[in-house]
């Protein structure tokens, strides 16, 4: 199936840095997801994105829709502990109905 | 109400057992969806219910036995699983089938096969 390359795979980073991630695809997305879980939860939903270059903010959170529709960013601005996880991407595409595909994940780890 | 409730959030049972996962909604959507991560992977797709029908089966071997009574509940029914089994079983949940507003995940239920 689709695979959905994320990196980086891990990062390491001190208490108030700024953390990005991505997601690429030789494929075009209609819908682009950003989950984070964490240890024993199920992955909870960061931002919804559904149009070509939309960029959306949820607190200290910014995601974007790259324009080709192959690509999304994470940004993480002024890291916490509490933001320690693994973020997944997550993208739909109009040929696999309701199959999401994700990437393989970030593991992140913020040190205070 | 804006969640997904799965229980039990823990179980462990004998490779004769037979179990079965249950999930919950209250947000009025017609998907409902299980699937099976295992440790530091992404979730994989199993099942797919929209307005209470089976959509899709991602080839899941018949000892997974999905069933969806209504528009609220999702189960999962277990008999004769393997040690291989052993995995963080999530339910989620979509307005409709295609994610429009983003699939909720519930925590899940660690199953144990032993």
């Amino acid at each position: 199936g689709q695979q959905l390359n994320q990196s980086p795979q891990s990062m390491f980073i001190q208490e108030g840095e700024d953390v990005s991630m991505n997601c690429t695809s030789s494929s075009i997305f209609n819908t682009w997801l950003w989950y984070k879980q964490e240890p024993g939860e199920g992955p909870v939903l960061l931002i919804a994105l559904y149009k070509a270059g939309e960029l959306t903010s949820n607190g200290r959170l910014t995601a974007q829709f790259g324009i080709t529709r192959k690509d999304s960013f994470l940004n993480i601005s002024a890291s916490i502990p509490s933001d320690v996880g693994i973020y997944f991407c997550a993208g739909l595409q109009e040929t696999s109905g309701s199959r999401l595909t994700f990437g393989e994940g970030t593991q992140l780890t913020v040190n205070p | 109400d804006t969640e997904v409730t799965q229980t039990p959030k823990h179980l462990v049972m004998g490779m004769t057992n037979k179990k079965s996962l249950k999930c919950e909604q209250h947000m009025g959507h017609r998907a409902m969806y299980w699937y099976k991560q295992k440790a530091k992977k992404p979730p994989e797709l199993m099942f797919v219910y929209s307005y209470e029908k089976l959509s899709i089966n991602e080839s899941v071997p018949s000892r997974f036995s999905p069933e969806c009574p209504n528009s609220s509940l999702l189960n999962l029914h277990l008999h004769a699983l393997q040690p291989e089994d052993s995995a963080l079983y999530l339910c989620a949940s979509s307005r409709k089938e295609g994610g429009a507003g983003g699939y909720t995940f519930g925590s899940g239920t660690r199953l144990t096969v032993v």
